[in-house]
């Protein structure tokens, strides 16, 4: 059985820091695109990032370019976004999801809460 | 980046009817069209992909078509399960790959 499950999340100030994880079970986590989704609170959905099998190529929207950073270990099946510079526009639900085809994503996690707030 | 606009933002029906869901894109995105179901307090759920491919393990009362700009989803004989909100994503212009804003289909 396929499984993600998100960790990592929770209450960071604005310009601060935090590092999600996503751990993968069930499918052989080298041979897929992995990505990262978020839904802010009440909200719809937006494409954040996503990494090649091999960690070669990575993808970002424009508004998190240059703040976060996907990476991926698949010696540990595992997915990784580290968030820096943080805003209160970050806040939202992240999900971790894998790819069936490039950005098309078949599997989801639970999601993990993003909370920036002073 | 393009912009998909999904109508209406409400739809509702009652279960058996069949319901029509429609997403636009703000240029051409090929075939390259997704369509995702999400309750509420869960993680969405790939229905079709690139237009009209059923992902494993749907319905066949899940439809989808089109091509281009102009996209449809149609469930053919709503069940009360089948009442969520429905995402479209394309994947024809990335980066970014972008959503729509989703369609609320709701029991009437």
């Amino acid at each position: 059985e396929v499984q993600l499950v998100e960790s990592g999340g929770g209450l960071v100030q604005p310009g601060g820091s935090l590092r999600l994880s996503c751990a993968a079970s069930g499918f052989s986590f080298s041979s897929y695109w992995m990505s990262w989704v978020r839904q802010a609170p009440g909200k719809g959905l937006e494409w954040v990032a996503n990494i090649k099998q091999d960690g070669s190529e990575k993808y970002y929207v424009d508004s998190v370019k240059g703040r976060f950073t996907i990476s991926r270990d698949n010696a540990k099946n595992s997915l990784y976004l580290q968030m820096n510079s943080l805003r209160a526009e970050d806040t939202a639900v992240y999900y971790c999801a894998r790819e069936i085809i490039v950005v098309v994503e078949d599997y989801w996690g639970q999601g993990t809460l993003v909370t920036v707030s002073s | 980046e393009i912009v998909l606009t999904q109508s209406p933002a409400t739809l509702s029906l009652s279960p058996g009817e069949r319901a029509t869901l429609s997403c636009r894109a703000s240029q051409s995105v090929s075939t390259y069209l997704a369509w995702y179901q999400q309750k509420a307090g869960q993680a969405p759920r790939l229905l079709i992909y690139d237009a009209s491919n059923r992902a494993t393990g749907i319905p066949a009362r899940f439809s989808g078509s089109g091509s281009g700009t102009d996209f449809t989803l149609t469930i053919s004989s709503l069940e009360p399960e089948d009442f969520a909100v429905y995402y479209c994503q394309q994947r024809g212009n990335w980066p970014p790959s972008t959503f729509g804003q989703g369609t609320r289909l709701e029991i009437k």
